[in-house]
């Protein structure tokens, strides 16, 4: 089976501009979370999505959006691109919505450049 | 606010030996730890993971130890293996007020290096 899946993997962006950042979670999976890393960080909570509603946020400004499609798969949105979103954007999936075991499965992200 | 800390950047051991990863946290909401490793270009493999419940958990070579009074858990590896160098995120979940299960807390992670 295929593990979650993400693209772009790799894309260049200049300050101000849009992008979309699309995900596909492991077939079954009805939880998408989005989650950014910076160089040297841990990865930071963003979104969750949980049957196409948003079910947690982080503390990220509103020029970060997602959604989540019948399919299950799911879009990171940033708007106004500044230098400090450049990023390893992590997408992860997880079978059920809450319960006790916390484990999610990671894609391989997408790494943003912004210039 | 860091609410998972990870205070060694780097571990350096030899294989064979022991290596023990240690995270701190201060968020006594958080009921659920988890360490996930991640290799260059790859995205964080879930490694192991302890119930507040618990005080120790074990997985084949990987245990993890649970302190709750001191907000202190460690991951023991053992006996450590080339292959086991990565970097390791420590991880924390529960608090309801900020997500509860959904929302992992990460550490800065370490970066183990497993000499042959």
């Amino acid at each position: 089976d295929a593990g979650v899946t993400q693209s772009p993997t790799h894309l260049i962006k200049t300050r101000g501009q849009h992008v979309t950042l699309r995900c596909s979670p492991i077939s079954g999976h009805k939880s998408v979370s989005w989650y950014q890393q910076v160089l040297g960080q841990g990865p930071q909570f963003i979104f969750q999505y949980y049957e196409k509603e948003e079910r947690g946020r982080g503390n990220f400004p509103d020029r970060f959006s997602a959604r989540q499609f019948p399919n299950y798969s799911s879009e990171l949105n940033v708007n106004a691109l500044l230098l400090g979103d450049s990023a390893l954007y992590l997408c992860a999936s997880r079978g059920l919505a809450g319960g006790p075991t916390g484990e999610l499965f990671f894609g391989e992200g997408s790494r943003l450049t912004v210039l | 606010d860091q609410q998972v800390k990870q205070n060694s950047p780097s571990l350096s051991v030899q294989e064979g030996r022991i290596s023990i990863l240690n995270c701190d946290y201060t968020n006594s909401m958080f009921d659920y730890f988890l360490w996930y490793k991640k290799y260059p270009a790859e995205g964080p493999t879930f490694l192991i993971s302890i119930s507040s419940i618990k005080d120790k958990n074990e997985d084949g070579r990987f245990t993890v130890f649970l302190n709750k009074s001191a907000k202190h858990l460690s991951l023991h590896i053992v006996p450590s293996q080339p292959g086991d160098s990565a970097v390791y995120f420590c991880a924390a979940s529960g608090d309801i007020t900020q997500g509860g299960s959904e929302k992992l807390v990460f550490g800065k992670g370490t970066k183990l290096t497993v000499n042959p």
